[in-house]
């Protein structure tokens, strides 16, 4: 089982639709959550981070982090064809040695 | 603020040669990241600083791969051999401190021949 595990993709939805991106990671001790968007050739830029159970909001993103579940997941609203990137998945894990681990990302097309 | 800079952007080499990689953090981080990524997976970490101290080296192939940040502020990757594996982005990021949200920079894309 991977760390942390996202569906690849490509997760396509219309200008001004909602896009969902999911991630699920095994370390249920875990305590830091952050969402990376990556355009291609580029490298990951920090759009959203989140430590405690909820929604956290930030215009037209919403982080939401459910423990119990193992799960965080990101919203998009009002997606626009600039939001097409690749969406990284990051965790602290909370056991052992306390670094970063990525998950392989969602690719999100956002078609006009 | 000025952010992570890295360079070169690009470097092309032959396998059993060897390269550098140069890292200068956000001002004022204590906390450095060497990443690899390759091309379809998220970034992989290397090393990881805290000031000019090594916290973690696990995945670091250290018969090849090699990292200092003397001072505590710019850190150098080397690689020496490189092999036909090691193509990919090398990635830097630096955060205030361990555990706080980590920034990259542009990093370097090599190719190896």
């Amino acid at each position: 089982q991977k760390e942390v595990e996202q569906n690849s993709g490509p997760l396509s939805v219309p200008e001004g639709a909602i896009a969902s991106l999911n991630c699920t990671y095994s370390d249920r001790g875990s305590q830091s959550f952050f969402w990376y968007r990556q355009y291609s050739g580029k490298s990951p830029e920090l759009i959203m981070f989140i430590y405690s159970n909820g929604d956290k909001e930030d215009g037209r993103f919403t982080a939401q982090l459910n423990k119990a579940s193992q799960y965080v997941s990101l919203l998009i609203r009002d997606s626009q064809p600039s939001d097409s990137a690749t969406y990284l998945c990051a965790v602290i894990r909370g056991t052992g040695f306390q670094k970063l681990v990525f998950g392989t990302g969602t690719r999100l097309l956002v078609s006009p | 603020e000025a952010g992570v800079a890295q360079s070169p952007r690009y470097k092309i080499i032959e396998k059993r040669q060897s390269v550098a990689f140069w890292c200068n953090p956000i001002s004022g981080h204590a906390t450095l990241y060497w990443y690899q990524q390759i091309l379809g997976q998220g970034p992989k970490l290397l090393i990881q600083f805290q000031n000019n101290g090594v916290v973690d080296d696990s995945q670091l192939p250290k018969d090849r791969f090699s990292a200092e940040r003397l001072k505590g502020v710019d850190s150098t990757l080397k690689i020496q051999p490189a092999k036909l594996e090691d193509s990919a982005v090398y990635l830097c990021a630096s955060s205030l401190d361990r555990n706080q949200p980590q920034h990259f920079g542009d990093g370097t894309r090599l190719s190896i021949l």
